[in-house]
Parts: structure tokens; C-alpha cells; sequence
């Protein structure tokens, strides 16, 4: 059985400092990794994908992929209230993108003014 | 960019009625479309992909018989809860393929008197 494993908070983090979100997963076999943002009673928007070992920059997002520990970050610099949500870390077996994702339970971000 | 409609967003229905529920890419075809299930406090959980023009493929510990899933053309799939009970409440999000990554409409919360 596949896993997925997030912290699920709240993690509480100053307006303005560097939110570091941490995602674990079980299927080394895993191709595909994304993070999404929910806000409550919402759908997942897509924040950044990322599929090879190292950073990848998206404005104020960054992803991390480590294959070998089975780990993926996210950081969002300069953090705003409107950034307060859940993350959800999502992982996928194949590259091409005919498989459905596996998700973590999320973690519930606050932002505090 | 990419939109993807559900509807209804909300539905109450009585016990052992059927719920129907469609998803739509409205601005591109989409081959693959995914339906997910969330309930309350817990992550999304994939219950099936759906192909145009054949059977959709359920995850595991998912009743085919019980969640119908036609997708009948390239931006229309529409999953059916068949004979539905209080434990089938749940918030239902269909995504669609979009190259790499998914495209996740806005969610049907379905609720069961």
C-alpha cells in the first residue's frame, strides 16, 4: 500500500518568514511528486510539481526532491496570510501523467499577521 | 488556463436514492479523468480513472457496481452513486489529465439523509 505522510500541524509561522513544509513517501517506485494548496471546503489547486532530485523555483515556492530518503519539501518565502491552508503532497508511479495520485493528509499552515 | 466544472456542488438526496454527478473540462479534451473522495478532515483518496470510450479502472476496496463511472466523450465523464447511504457523504473532486499533471474541478459535496 502506497503512503504518503505529511505532518498534519497547524504549523504557525510568522507573516513575512520562510514556511518549510516536509512530505515523506513509502513507494520508492514513485515518478511524479506535487504539492498542492486546499483551502477549507475547497479543491486542490496546483502550487509546483517536480520530478528529478534537487530544487526547483516557482516565484516564492521552492520544491525539493530526495529520492534516496524518500522526501519532498516545500518552502514559501515570505510568507502571507493569504498562504494560510492546507498542503498537500501528492505522488504519482509514472511520469506521463495516466495514473492517479496518491495523497498525504496534509498540513494545516497559519500565517500569523 | 485550464477549467474543469462539477455539478451539482451540493446535493442532499434520501437514503437508497441515486446521485448523479458530472465533471467537465471546458476548455480542453481531456483522454483520462480521475475521481477522488475526501471526508472530513482526511486526505483525498483515488477511487477511479476513467478513459474515454472504455471502463474505468477502480482502486482497490472501491464498488464498481455502486460507483457507475461513463465517460462518454473527451470532456465529460459523470460518476454515479448508485442506491446511496449516510456513509457515502463525502466531498467528490474529479480531476482531468491535463499533459503531466491534473486539472481538479471545484468538488460535489454530497450529503445522505
Amino acid at each position: 500500500q502506497k503512503e504518503v505522510e505529511q505532518n498534519s500541524g497547524p504549523l504557525s509561522v510568522p507573516e513575512g518568514a520562510i514556511a518549510s513544509l516536509n512530505c515523506t513517501y513509502s513507494d520508492r517506485g514513485s515518478q511524479s511528486f506535487f504539492w498542492y494548496r486546499q483551502y477549507s471546503g475547497k479543491s486542490p489547486e496546483l502550487i509546483m510539481f517536480i520530478y528529478s532530485n534537487g530544487d526547483k523555483e516557482d516565484g516564492r515556492f521552492t520544491a525539493q526532491l530526495n529520492k534516496a530518503s524518500q522526501y519532498v519539501s516545500l518552502l514559501i518565502r515570505d510568507s502571507q496570510p493569504s498562504d494560510s491552508a492546507t498542503y498537500l503532497c501528492a505522488v504519482r508511479d509514472s511520469g506521463g501523467g495516466a495514473d492517479g495520485l496518491t495523497f498525504g493528509k496534509g498540513t494545516h499552515l497559519i500565517i500569523q499577521p | 488556463g485550464a477549467v474543469v466544472s462539477q455539478h451539482p456542488s451540493r446535493v442532499i438526496c434520501k437514503s437508497g436514492t441515486s446521485v448523479k454527478i458530472e465533471c467537465r473540462s471546458l476548455d480542453f479534451q481531456a483522454t483520462t479523468m480521475f475521481w477522488y473522495r475526501q471526508f472530513p478532515k482526511q486526505s483525498l483518496m483515488l477511487m477511479a480513472t476513467s478513459n474515454e470510450g472504455s471502463k474505468a479502472t477502480y482502486e482497490q476496496g472501491v464498488e464498481k457496481d455502486k460507483f457507475l463511472i461513463n465517460h462518454a466523450s473527451l470532456t465529460l465523464s459523470t460518476l454515479t452513486v448508485t442506491s446511496a447511504h449516510p456513509e457515502d457523504s463525502s466531498f467528490y473532486i474529479c480531476s482531468a489529465r491535463l499533459q503531466e499533471t491534473q486539472c481538479f474541478g471545484p468538488g460535489t459535496r454530497l450529503l445522505v439523509l
